[in-house]
Formats: C-alpha cells, sequence, structure tokens
C-alpha cells in the first residue's frame, strides 16, 4: 500500500496571505489528522477528520481550518499567515478512531513564512 | 493534564553502543495507550510500537526492546547494537481514552540520536 502523501513538500509564503496543504491517506483509512512541528513547541495536534467530519482540534486560532472529502483526502488551509506559522506540517491517517489504532504520518509539508 | 516528558534532548553514541531513551507519562486515565514513533531526517514520523496501560509485558523486536513501568509511569526503549541507520529523532507519545479519538497523540519533545561510527 502506498504510504500517507502530503503535497507541496515545501512551501514559501509571505505573512499576510493564505496557504492550503493537501493530504491523501493510506487507502482504507477514514481518519485524517494534522499535526504542526515547530523548534519551541515540538509536535501539536491541529485537528482529526473523519467520514468528512471534524472530530477534535487542537488549540490552534481559527485561521487554521481543514477538510475531508470522500474519499477521505483532507486539506488544511492557513489563513493570514504569520511568521509563527512557520513549520512541519504533518497529516497521519489511520484506519478508524479507535485508541490503539496507530497512526501513520506523511513526509510533512515545510512551510516557510517570510 | 496529560504530559509527556524524554529528558534526554540528544545522545551520541558509538556504533554497537547499545542505546536507552528515556520517557515518563502523566495521565490521569487508567486506560491509556503509549508509542514510539522515529522520525528520521525525511521527516516523516515512523510507528515503531503501542502498547496498552494494561500490558506491562516488556517486548523485543530484533535489536529494538520495550520496557513499560506503570509504577514509574515510564516507557524506555532500548537499542541495542546500535547502527548509523538508527540516527533519527525518536518520540514517546501518549493517547488517552478520554479525548475520544485515537488521532489526538500528547507527544514528548523527542530524543535526537546519533550513531557514529
Amino acid at each position: 500500500k502506498a504510504g500517507v502523501t502530503q503535497t507541496p513538500r515545501y512551501l514559501i509564503k509571505t505573512r499576510g496571505q493564505q496557504v492550503t496543504l493537501s493530504c491523501s491517506p493510506i487507502s482504507g483509512h477514514r481518519s485524517v489528522s494534522w499535526y504542526q512541528q515547530t523548534p519551541g513547541q515540538g509536535l501539536q495536534f491541529l485537528f482529526e477528520y473523519f467520514s468528512e467530519t471534524q472530530r477534535n482540534k487542537g488549540n490552534f486560532p481559527g485561521r487554521f481550518s481543514g477538510r475531508q472529502f470522500s474519499n477521505s483526502r483532507s486539506e488544511m488551509n492557513v489563513s493570514t499567515l504569520e511568521l509563527g506559522d512557520s513549520a512541519l506540517y504533518l497529516c497521519a491517517s489511520s484506519e478508524n478512531l479507535e485508541i490503539n489504532s496507530p497512526l501513520h504520518f506523511g513526509n510533512g509539508t515545510r512551510l516557510t513564512v517570510t | 493534564a496529560q504530559k509527556v516528558t524524554q529528558a534526554q534532548t540528544e545522545i551520541s553514541v558509538v556504533e554497537k553502543e547499545d542505546v536507552t531513551l528515556d520517557c515518563v507519562y502523566e495521565t490521569r486515565d487508567t486506560t491509556y495507550y503509549l508509542f514510539w514513533y522515529k522520525q528520521p531526517p525525511s521527516g516523516e514520523l515512523v510507528f515503531l510500537i503501542r502498547r496498552n496501560s494494561f500490558d506491562e509485558q516488556n517486548e523485543i523486536s530484533g535489536r529494538y526492546s520495550w520496557n513499560f513501568q506503570k509504577s514509574t509511569s515510564s516507557f524506555n526503549f532500548t537499542i541495542t547494537a546500535s547502527q548509523v541507520v538508527d540516527s533519527a529523532v525518536y518520540f514517546c507519545a501518549l493517547s488517552e481514552v478520554n479525548t475520544g479519538t485515537a488521532s489526538k497523540l500528547t507527544f514528548g519533545t523527542g530524543t535526537r540520536l546519533q550513531v557514529t561510527l
């Protein structure tokens, strides 16, 4: 099976712009979640989608949003970019919502905001 | 609130040495899962192991072994006879039942392991 695919791998944006990141989960996986990784804050949970519904949201401002499509692919959007949004954004998929279901991560999208 | 502590920021060893990565967690849940992930320079987090709170058996997989002790809230990871390919950042993570989902993991800050020849 192909792994979790994230596009693009790298992005450079300017403050104030918006950005959309894409994630294709492992085939058959219905849950997709997003994490932000920064040197200062480490790995932080952004949100999770299952069957096109947001199930959980982390402690991030409303500028961060996402959605999931019927084929389980997901996008996340960040509007009005700030310098502090520079990070590695990781997408993960899992088969279901069971607590023991391990997350499988993609290579991430590295976003740089200038 | 849940918390995962990886006190070792960086460890350097010479190839073939054994190395143990420490992980201490805090949770008020009685049902939870602990995970270890490896993050090589390419960026993706690679799942290594999952352990539930009711299973304190140690586990060995090749050169990797894990020691889970509820009494000390620790879930340590040992690499035996380390190799250069083991160089990566290793994360310990906690998943609690009360979050209602498997996806909201609490990660530690990671331990960077450098294995040299």
